[in-house]
């Protein structure tokens, strides 16, 4: 079936534009997370969902950073004002059930800012 | 708190090389640990995965075997192909649902003809 896939694949913004970035997990997956990539470096926590409840947010590095899974399904994160320091990649990934499985990671989205 | 440490990078060998990437974890409890592969151009994927102590996670012709009382879990590969080269990413995590993965830095891999 189809992986976890997300859009846009790249994005350039102009500091201080509002981005909105989407996840579509895999069909029926319970968990959903946000994940950031630095150039260079692994992956970093930002939030999880379960279902439509954001559960855990401690990774969000300021209150420019918002994240949404209205339905349970698809996800948006939202950076506001966006600044140079938040140019990385931003990966989204789901996983099956209320106990701890594997986590499937989408193809990620490349943000540049300028 | 829970972190990882692995083996800086770039790590480069010929084909059929044997391959050792150092990975070590500090946590609290009893993660779950993993090692992640992130080909070019493509997504993180799973590579393999152990639970418990002593237990050995094994894909593709890798290993790594959980090692609580060295808290390591070092991928180990008898003999590796060009295909092999990638980013490959020591990771834990605890056991619920809503157990983020931390992961290390990243090891980039390549793999001479």
């Amino acid at each position: 079936g189809a992986g976890v896939s997300q859009s846009p694949r790249y994005k350039v913004a102009k500091r201080g534009q509002d981005v909105a970035l989407r996840c579509d997990p895999i069909s029926g997956h319970v968990s959903l997370f946000w994940y950031q990539q630095a150039l260079g470096q692994g992956p970093e926590f930002l939030t999880y969902f379960q279902n439509e409840a954001q559960l855990d947010k401690s990774g969000l590095p300021s209150d420019r950073f918002f994240a949404e899974r209205p339905e349970g399904s698809v996800s948006t994160l939202k950076i506001q004002r966006t600044q140079q320091e938040d140019s990385a990649v931003y990966l989204c990934a789901s996983s099956s059930t209320s106990v701890w499985e594997t986590q499937y990671f989408g193809p990620g989205t490349r943000l540049l800012v300028l | 708190g829970n972190s990882v440490t692995q083996m800086e990078g770039p790590v480069t060998l010929s084909e059929e090389a044997f391959l050792t990437i150092n990975c070590t974890y500090t946590a609290t409890g009893y993660p779950s640990l993993f090692w992640y592969v992130q080909y070019p151009g493509e997504g993180l994927q799973l590579l393999l995965k152990a639970t418990k102590a002593d237990d050995k996670g094994s894909n593709k012709g890798f290993e790594a075997t959980y090692r609580k009382e060295t808290t390591s879990f070092h991928l180990e590969k008898g003999s590796v192909q060009v295909s092999d080269s990638a980013v490959y990413f020591c990771a834990l995590a605890g056991y619920s649902s809503a157990s983020k993965i931390i992961f290390g830095s990243g090891t980039r891999l390549s793999i001479r003809p």
